[in-house]
């Protein structure tokens, strides 16, 4: 299958401190999708970034798809308790199927 | 807000024996995914249906596992005879329908334990 890497794996931050997950392909992507999972939950979609350079933004959350359309990140600005989980990127080559990176975990320490 | 039924939420499970998990989708979502996700890692797709055929069970290890969604609507996801590298959380989602652009809701998942 697709190898979609992400880093990195785990992130302890201070809370108020920022944070950035990337995700990188070999291949260009169609689109690729972020989800985020709370410890015992299951994952819940964050957004989708379909363009070349696109930027999104959700409150304290910004998104970027790469103008290769090869990787993508995710950024967090001054982090709150509440943002702790994992956060997966979701890559589609074809349009059909979407491959999880491994994930990203984020501590956030009060 | 509607959600992914799936159970059960948890199921414990000597090896050898057969387990089968059960999922219901979003009402009207034609699309509709099984995963697995290894502690610690991504959810990895087994099966992926449209309305009630398989569009892709390429990485669904058919010597050992089965799903169908005969009517098109609800899942059953079965593992018989169960394996200790089994062990994982099982989650179905479903979509409105194939393709890019599709929000992919996710259940609860169900953890399977097999000793």
């Amino acid at each position: 299958g697709q190898q979609v890497m992400q880093i990195p794996q785990y992130q302890h931050v201070q809370e108020g401190e920022d944070f950035t997950t990337y995700c990188n392909s070999s291949t260009t992507l169609s689109n690729i999708q972020w989800y985020k999972q709370r410890p015992g939950g299951h994952p819940v979609f964050l957004i989708q970034l379909v363009k070349s350079g696109e930027v999104k933004k959700q409150k304290r959350l910004t998104f970027q798809f790469g103008e290769a359309k090869k990787n993508s990140s995710l950024h967090i600005t001054a982090t709150q308790t509440t943002d702790v989980g994992t956060y997966f990127c979701a890559a589609d080559y074809t349009g059909n199927q979407f491959y999880f990176g491994t994930g990203t975990s984020l501590t956030v320490i009060p | 807000e509607a959600e992914v039924a799936q159970s059960p939420r948890y199921k414990i499970t000597e090896k050898s024996q057969a387990v089968a998990f059960w999922c219901d989708p979003i009402s009207g979502h034609a699309t509709l995914y099984w995963y697995r996700q290894i502690l610690g890692q991504g959810p990895e797709l087994l099966v992926q249906f449209q309305d009630e055929s398989v569009v892709d069970d390429s990485q669904l290890p058919k010597d050992r596992f089965s799903a169908e969604r005969l009517k098109g609507v609800d899942s059953t996801l079965k593992i018989q005879p169960a394996e200790l590298g089994d062990s994982a959380m099982y989650l179905c989602a479903s979509s409105l329908s194939q393709g890019q652009r599709e929000t992919q809701y996710f259940g609860p998942g169900t953890r399977l334990l097999v000793l």
